[in-house]
């Protein structure tokens, strides 16, 4: 159990462009998930939270309208990251816990973002 | 001062060796705790929760000390798929209902044949 899923693995594309990367629970409902972003040799570093039916909350120093962040369901969010550059190339990585975000993450298997 | 440290490393150990890591956080309203591991390019996947009395899963044991706000990992008879970073992790609340996992930047280790 507590399986997340995350696509696409991996993208490729040119600057300006936007990229949408989906995270899903496949076996438990998640009022909460996590969007984290890991440059090489960096620790994990959190973008947002992603509230189910409400508005995600970002972190400091991430910028809302550039990667927007819809939890359209209780199995599903999205991150798009806008007009992409060079500097967005990076993981992106999603969690959830079928506890409560209070309790273990379950993490996606990431999405290799490159950016030309 | 970082949220959560832990040891630099890298860690490079024969096999069958035994092996502790380290970890402090500095939040003293953390409320969860635990120890993540991380393959070269992969997610982190979860090893093992740690409480304050302490918790054994096979060759790994975690330890808390809320007093002094410190985590320890110990792997005994260590195997070559130890070869990981190994994440120490901290969960607060950071108010209005949500919480916050903290990472530390991860020890590598690396076991020898």
């Amino acid at each position: 159990g507590a399986v997340v899923s995350q696509h696409p693995s991996w993208v490729i594309c040119k600057s300006g462009t936007s990229v949408k990367i989906e995270c899903r629970s496949l076996d438990f409902q998640a009022t909460t998930m996590f969007w984290y972003r890991q440059f090489p040799k960096q620790s994990l570093m959190l973008m947002a939270t992603s509230n189910e039916g409400s508005k995600a909350t970002y972190e400091q120093g991430v910028e809302k309208d550039k990667f927007l962040i819809n939890h359209a369901s209780l199995t599903l969010s999205t991150l798009t990251v806008t007009s992409a550059h060079p500097e967005d190339s990076s993981f992106y990585i999603c969690s959830a816990s079928p506890r409560g975000p209070q309790f273990e993450q379950f993490f996606g298997p990431g999405t290799r973002l490159t950016v030309l | 001062r970082k949220e959560v440290e832990q040891d630099p490393g890298p860690f490079n150990v024969p096999e069958g060796a035994t092996v502790a890591f380290n970890c402090t956080y500095s939040n003293s309203a953390s409320q969860s705790f635990f120890w993540y591991r991380q393959d070269c390019r992969k997610e982190p996947k979860l090893l093992m929760s740690v409480y304050s009395s302490g918790n054994e899963d096979g060759r790994f044991t975690a330890q808390l000390n809320r007093a002094s706000q410190y985590i320890s990992l110990l792997i005994r008879d260590s195997k070559l798929s130890d070869s990981a970073t190994y994440l120490c992790v901290v969960n607060a609340y950071s108010g209005a209902g949500s919480y916050q996992l903290t990472f530390g930047k991860g020890t590598k280790l690396s076991v020898i044949p």
